[in-house]
């Protein structure tokens, strides 16, 4: 199956400073990519759509910025999220879209936030 | 109303069992449906697609009926190995296009 490449799995920061997670797509292009947060025992909340080329679309209840989103290739998007707070503590997962296909998601490995 | 709503679960099956999950989404112009399985503090995998016309894979039947805006899974013969959370998936129209929204997700036990 398709691979994407989510990058760090795992970053512990200071409150107050800025984490920027990376995604990519290794062997096709994302034409759509869209980062999800879960807290533990809850399910995938959408955070934002992102297209390439084009700014992202956020989700209600998620600010935009704090959570910043470029799509600068078909192949890579990055979220950063500005002056962490302990409560962003949580799992970040990115997926990508095909542009060809289905459309089915394949997903990061994830990024693990711990903000002390 | 949730875009996308499942079964609440969890379920505790004995391996062997046939279990079925179903799922309910609320746009009726949703396109693509897909079933996703996650392990605790993994990522979520593609289990499978789900086509209109049905499809099954070994153990894994999936059915779509677009009238009632309904999706399943069946699971025959359970292994332990299918404990997992299982994701119902649809990309639904939003704001620049189609949006991959998952289902709260259904916990299976499978015991021995």
């Amino acid at each position: 199956g398709a691979v994407v490449s989510q990058h760090p799995s795992r970053v512990i920061c200071k409150s107050g400073t800025s984490v920027k997670i990376e995604c990519r797509s290794l062997d096709f292009q994302a034409t759509t990519m869209f980062w999800y947060r879960q807290f533990p025992k809850q399910s995938l909340m959408l955070m934002a759509t992102s297209n390439e080329g084009s700014k992202a679309t956020y989700e209600q209840g998620v600010e935009k910025d704090k959570f910043l989103i470029n799509h600068a290739s078909l192949t890579l998007s990055t979220l950063t999220v500005t002056s962490a707070h302990p409560e962003d503590s949580s799992f970040y997962i990115c997926s990508a879209r095909a542009s060809t296909g289905f459309g089915e998601a394949f997903f990061g490995q994830g990024t693990r936030l711990t903000v002390v | 109303r949730k875009e996308v709503e499942q079964d609440p679960g969890p379920f505790n099956v004995p391996e062997g069992a046939t279990v079925a999950f179903n799922c309910t989404y609320s746009n009726s112009a949703s396109q693509s449906f897909f079933w996703y399985r996650q392990d605790c503090r993994k990522e979520p995998k593609l289990l499978m697609s789900v086509y209109s016309s049905g499809n099954e894979d070994g153990r894994f039947t999936a059915q779509l009926n677009r009238a009632s805006q309904y999706i399943s899974l069946l699971i025959r013969d359970s292994k332990l190995s299918d404990s997992a959370t299982y994701l119902c998936v649809v990309n639904a129209p939003g704001t620049g296009g189609f949006k991959t929204i998952f289902g709260a997700g259904t916990r299976l036990f499978v015991k021995a």
